[in-house]
């Protein structure tokens, strides 16, 4: 098993839809959770970081699911402009390092 | 403020050939990473600086990767010889500290072909 893990895609939705992705990892003790966003060819950005309460910027909302070992990221009320790769990051710390892992990006495109 | 830097952008190189990748961070960042990021997948940690000194480097294929920071401030990573499976896209990022909430900053990444 993969020590991060997400759905490849693509997600294909219509524009205004709401569309939503889950990462699940496999490290219990994993501390710190982020989601990215990559555009064709361009690097990584951080969209944003997951807290354990859950939180929200506009129309993104992340959330934390500890017992069940996933985050996920809904999307609301999509636009054509959030078409990109969406990307986890999972840190967990290893003895004196934090190991930090990407998964492999869900690929969402949104059409007119 | 400046982003990260790195160059080349893009290089095609020949399979056994020496290449070498240089990245400039954020002013003021202390951690840096490169991540190796093959076609399809997520970035995969190489290696991690802080300062001048290596965190983390668990992932680094050493018998041909090296990386080095030696001031604290630019990296290289070099490949030698490369392997037709190093073909991939060079990612560096840096940010203000090593701690877990620290957010990273990518570079726009070197593209590296080998035939």
């Amino acid at each position: 098993r993969k020590e991060v893990e997400q759905d490849p895609g693509p997600f294909n939705v219509p524009e205004g839809a709401t569309v939503a992705f889950n990462c699940t990892y496999s490290n219990s003790a994993s501390q710190s959770f982020f989601w990215y966003r990559q555009d064709c060819r361009k690097e990584p950005k951080l969209l944003m970081s997951v807290y354990s309460s859950g939180n929200e910027d506009g129309r993104f909302t992340a959330q934390l699911n500890r017992a069940s070992q996933y985050i996920s990221l809904l999307i609301r009320d999509s636009k054509l402009s959030d078409s990109a790769t969406y990307l986890c990051v999972v840190i967990g710390s290893y003895s004196s390092a934090s190991k930090i892992i990407f998964g492999s990006g869900t690929r969402l495109s949104i059409r007119p | 403020e400046a982003g990260v830097a790195q160059s080349p952008r893009y290089k095609i190189i020949e399979k056994r050939q020496s290449v070498a990748f240089w990245c400039n961070p954020i002013s003021g960042h202390a951690t840096l990473y490169w991540y190796q990021q093959i076609l399809g997948q997520g970035p995969k940690l190489l290696i991690q600086f802080q300062n001048n000194g290596v965190v983390d480097d668990s992932q680094l294929p050493k018998d041909r990767f090296s990386a080095e920071r030696l001031k604290g401030v630019d990296s290289t990573l070099k490949i030698q010889p490369a392997k037709l499976e190093d073909s991939a896209v060079y990612l560096c990022a840096s940010s203000l500290d090593r701690g877990i909430s620290y957010e990273q900053y990518f570079g726009p990444g070197t593209r590296l072909t080998v035939t």
